[in-house]
């Protein structure tokens, strides 16, 4: 059973150029979430998705930031015209439902970097 | 929101001690405790979690309890081994929130 599949695991930038972050829930998950963690820190929410919505994006930029779960395919996580303040672990989790006693399963991470 | 504070912020313990580490929440609602290990580079890993209708869980050498009225639950390793080495998040959930509140985690160095 496939655990949540991230990818690219390594992403380089140029400020800005565009990052799209790509997250494949665990098999029979049907629940995404977004969390930020900055080197050194912990992990920061950004948005939460089932598919086709946006449940929950309080925790993201309100700007260059975006996410989406289509019918299809993976969700994605969008930064356009990327900063060096963007440089940080992107970490995708998924859980089978949204309840507050669900486990949540993390991703191996994308790691973003800006030069 | 929910608040999550980690305590303290670096342990260093000997091998085959014990090892523990505290967090407070904020949100009396909260019914929904996990704990996860990181290690340098890697994902965030479930090790073990809690949830408020009881006050101990216990996995082998691992161990989680859960004080509701003080607010605070312990992660609790014991006969620690060089491989327990790693940074340590905890966090809360309480019923009708889409997210994990995370605390800024403990880095738990175990000397051989």
């Amino acid at each position: 059973n496939a655990g949540v599949m991230q990818n690219p695991r390594h992403l380089v930038r140029r400020r800005g150029q565009e990052a799209r972050l790509r997250c494949s829930p665990m098999k029979g998950h049907s629940h995404v979430y977004w969390y930020r963690q900055l080197p050194e820190e912990g992990l920061k929410f950004m948005v939460y998705l089932q598919k086709e919505n946006i449940i929950d994006e309080s925790g993201m930029p309100k700007e260059r930031f975006s996410a989406e779960f289509p019918k299809e395919g993976p969700s994605i996580l969008r930064i356009q015209q990327v900063v060096r303040g963007d440089s940080a672990a992107y970490f995708c989790a998924s859980s089978a439902t949204g309840s507050s006693g669900n486990t949540i399963y993390f991703g191996e991470g994308s790691w973003l970097t800006v030069v | 929101g929910e608040n999550v504070e980690q305590h303290p912020s670096t342990l260093s313990v000997q091998e085959g001690d014990s090892a523990v580490i505290k967090c407070t929440y904020s949100d009396s609602a909260s019914n929904y405790f996990p704990w996860y290990k990181q290690e340098l580079g890697k994902r965030p890993q479930l090790i073990i979690d809690i949830r408020s209708n009881v006050g101990e869980k216990k996995d082998q050498r691992i161990a989680v309890t859960l004080n509701k009225t003080a607010k605070h639950f312990s992660l609790h390793i014991t006969e620690t081994q060089p491989e327990d080495s790693a940074v340590y998040f905890c966090a809360a959930r309480a019923p009708g929130d889409n997210r994990l509140a995370f605390g800024k985690g403990n880095q738990v160095v175990v000397i051989p």
